[in-house]
């Protein structure tokens, strides 16, 4: 059981939008602490996405974007394509607990 | 370019101990707090354990508390993880990264990942 709940999977097909939710508690993302997301390719390292609730890193794409509100965290990712099929993970910090936390992570398929 | 390389992976025996290192280069690491985070197979991340840029701050997941050890040595530009008393669950791929932006930041540079696997 994570601290950070995702769902399990989304879905989309290609050129759509779709959003990943993240909902912590008010030890957490309620009680103001930024959050992360990170892409996982099949076989490969994390890579992060979205940094500070809604900042993008140099060279990924518009079409990804972040948002938080109260509790909870969004993730958006428009104009769907083939190579955004990926695992997605929040990670923010606890306080109760003394240290960071992820979500329990989203499989995006693009159909 | 900035690298994270992780060494020491490998299967051990339940209750023994294994030590793992992180071979940083292309960025200033004695600046850096650090991470370890590990991933069962087939499952989502978990956080292990931080430490300050300086060493002189460690935190640690409930999971691991007493029996990792995490530790930096600034002139060899090397993080590392000693796991001792080790059980099945520890089995996962175990990932080094950077803390970004201090103990709340995002974690960025990621290593490539060595697995751990515990089984008699």
């Amino acid at each position: 059981q994570s601290v950070l709940t995702q769902p399990p999977s989304v879905s989309g097909a290609p050129g759509q939008r779709v959003s990943i939710s993240c909902t912590g508690s008010s030890s957490n993302i309620g009680a103001g602490y930024d959050v992360h997301w990170y892409q996982q390719l099949p076989g490969t390292a994390p890579k992060v996405l979205i940094y500070g609730n809604n900042n993008r890193p140099s060279g990924v794409p518009d079409r990804f974007s972040g948002s938080k509100s109260g509790t909870s965290a969004s993730l958006a990712i428009t104009g769907l394509q083939a190579e955004d099929e990926a695992d997605y993970y929040c990670q923010s910090y606890d306080s109760s607990l003394g240290g960071s936390v992820f979500g329990g992570g989203t499989k995006l398929t693009v159909l | 370019q900035v690298q994270l390389v992780e060494s020491g992976g490998g299967v051990v025996q339940p209750g023994r101990s294994l030590r793992l290192s992180c071979a940083a280069s292309g960025f200033t690491f004695r600046n850096y707090g650090m991470h370890w985070v590990r991933q069962a197979p087939g499952k989502g991340l978990e956080w292990v354990a931080v430490i300050s840029y300086d060493g002189s701050i460690k935190y640690y997941a409930d999971s691991v508390k007493g029996r990792f050890t995490i530790s930096k040595d600034n002139s060899k530009n090397t993080l590392y993880l000693q796991m001792d008393s080790l059980r099945p669950e520890d089995t996962a791929v175990y990932f080094c990264a950077g803390a970004s932006s201090g103990w709340y930041g995002w974690f960025d540079p990621w290593g490539q990942g060595t697995l751990v696997t515990v089984s008699s």
